[in-house]
């Protein structure tokens, strides 16, 4: 199982930061598929996740400008935050987690650096 | 909202054991999962629902869980195991993924 996100490394004040995590080697339709964030120098913050039929859950602190959503035609699922501010520049990585709550993030992306900069 | 206590770091010699806590209510009633991440790499699951460990990862790791605290466990420490190290759990109350603020093992 492979895990591969991809999107712009700098986004501008105010403006959408969009992310995409394409998933290879597994199906889509299985499991939970989770964002996670990692602030330079900082630890690791839980973002969402978004199951195969599109249920989603997401960061309370995060809520109102989040969006996570599946394609699984294409085996890939998507973030997408609004008006952002540099307090959203981080490392973000997607990850793979069975259907039970209590699973583990058993899978990673590499991680992609995304700024927020003008 | 459900928060977990990790000490910021931890320094060990080689060859000596490292004890890395996770404070939490009544952690001992969940499942609690350890995650190593190494500079500019991504997590990697080094222990999963309190005591497993996955395939590939060592024997020297190891962790328990019980009452207020849980804990991963490093044995016979070697320069490679130089990393952060996060707990994290599932709080069903809220139904939201909760990480511990990472622990930097240092081999002396």
């Amino acid at each position: 199982v492979q895990l591969q996100e991809s999107g712009p490394g700098l986004v501008k004040p105010s403006e959408t930061l969009s992310l995409t995590c394409t998933v290879s080697g597994d199906a889509i339709n299985t499991y939970y598929w989770t964002w996670i964030r990692q602030p330079p120098g900082r630890g690791l913050e839980w973002i969402g996740h978004v199951y195969f039929s599109g249920t989603s859950k997401y960061n309370s602190s995060l809520k109102s400008r989040l969006t996570i959503s599946v394609d699984t035609s294409r085996n890939q699922f998507s973030l997408r935050l609004t008006s952002v501010t540099a307090a959203d520049t981080a490392v973000y990585f997607c990850a793979r987690r069975c259907s039970a709550g209590t699973c583990p993030l058993d899978y990673w992306g590499r991680g992609t650096l995304v700024i927020v900069s003008s | 909202s459900y928060v977990l206590t990790q000490p910021p770091s931890v320094s060990v010699a080689p060859g000596k054991t490292a004890t890395i806590s996770c404070g939490g209510n009544n952690i001992g009633d969940k499942s609690v999962h350890w995650y190593q991440q190494k500079p500019d790499q991504a997590p990697v699951m080094v222990i999963f629902y309190d005591t497993d460990r996955p395939s590939g990862i060592p024997e020297r790791f190891s962790g328990s869980n019980s009452g207020n605290t849980a804990t991963l466990t490093i044995s016979r420490v070697e320069a490679g195991d130089e990393a952060d190290y996060y707990c994290q759990v599932w709080d069903s109350g809220s139904d939201l993924f909760v990480f511990g603020g990472g622990t930097t093992v240092t081999v002396l």
